[in-house]
């Protein structure tokens, strides 16, 4: 499979717990997008990478998430001290190079669910 | 920030018709566009792309129009079947930062 990779699928976490997400983008892609996406709405940017550097994060972004592309390659999101206000679907999406016009391609997301 | 809007946020359409599925855009300065399938509990799939020194591309079965006049794009897809029904997002691209989406419009395909 040559597509974009997330783990886990589903995540059940009790509300005050930390969880960790992985992407991995389709090869050679070096820019490297993370998206949530809640029931009925569309994906709404949080953050993306080039390469390892991450260059724009959305202040949607809190204190509480932080991403991490160390090599370059795959990614992690992590969420510390979860809210029921997490629970979402969050993307992950990859494209192959910087500039206007490229292709950015979707994981199948990772469900976090807050209890 | 970008603002990416549909006029509809749900459509029905009969087996076989043509569909067609609008979305506005507020950042006159977007130059590429996307527009997505998402079906239940899977991530957005490319469907066809349009930059905007363009106004119309096709691909299989389906059309993008853009027209930069009024901010406005719309997906046709021609001979609707029921495995298009899903739910089709536009996306909208400024320099090649991030993407933003608009809500979604969700088609249903009647057989």
């Amino acid at each position: 499979d040559t597509g974009v990779s997330q783990n886990p699928r589903h995540k059940i976490t009790k509300r005050g717990q930390n969880v960790t997400f992985r992407c991995d983008p389709i090869s050679e892609h070096n820019r490297l997008y993370w998206y949530r996406q809640t029931l009925g709405q569309g994906p709404e940017f949080l953050t993306y990478f080039q390469n390892e550097a991450q260059l724009e994060k959305s202040r949607l972004l809190s204190d509480r998430f932080s991403a991490e592309r160390p090599k370059g390659s795959f990614s992690t999101l992590e969420i510390q001290r979860t809210e029921q206000g997490d629970s979402a679907m969050y993307l992950c999406a990859s494209s192959p190079t910087r500039g206007s016009g490229n292709t950015i391609y979707f994981g199948e997301g990772s469900w976090l669910t807050v209890v | 920030g970008e603002s990416v809007g549909l006029h509809l946020p749900t459509l029905s359409v009969q087996e076989g018709d043509n569909s067609i599925i609008n979305c506005a855009y507020s950042n006159s300065a977007s130059d590429y566009f996307i527009w997505y399938k998402q079906e239940s509990g899977k991530g957005p799939q490319f469907i066809i792309d349009i930059r905007s020194n363009m106004d119309k591309r096709q691909g299989q079965r389906v059309t993008v129009l853009l027209n930069k006049t009024v901010k406005h794009l719309s997906l046709q897809i021609a001979a609707t079947q029921p495995g298009d029904s899903a739910v089709y997002f536009c996306a909208e691209n400024t320099a090649g930062n991030q993407f933003y989406f608009g809500t979604g419009t969700s088609l249903t395909v009647i057989p």
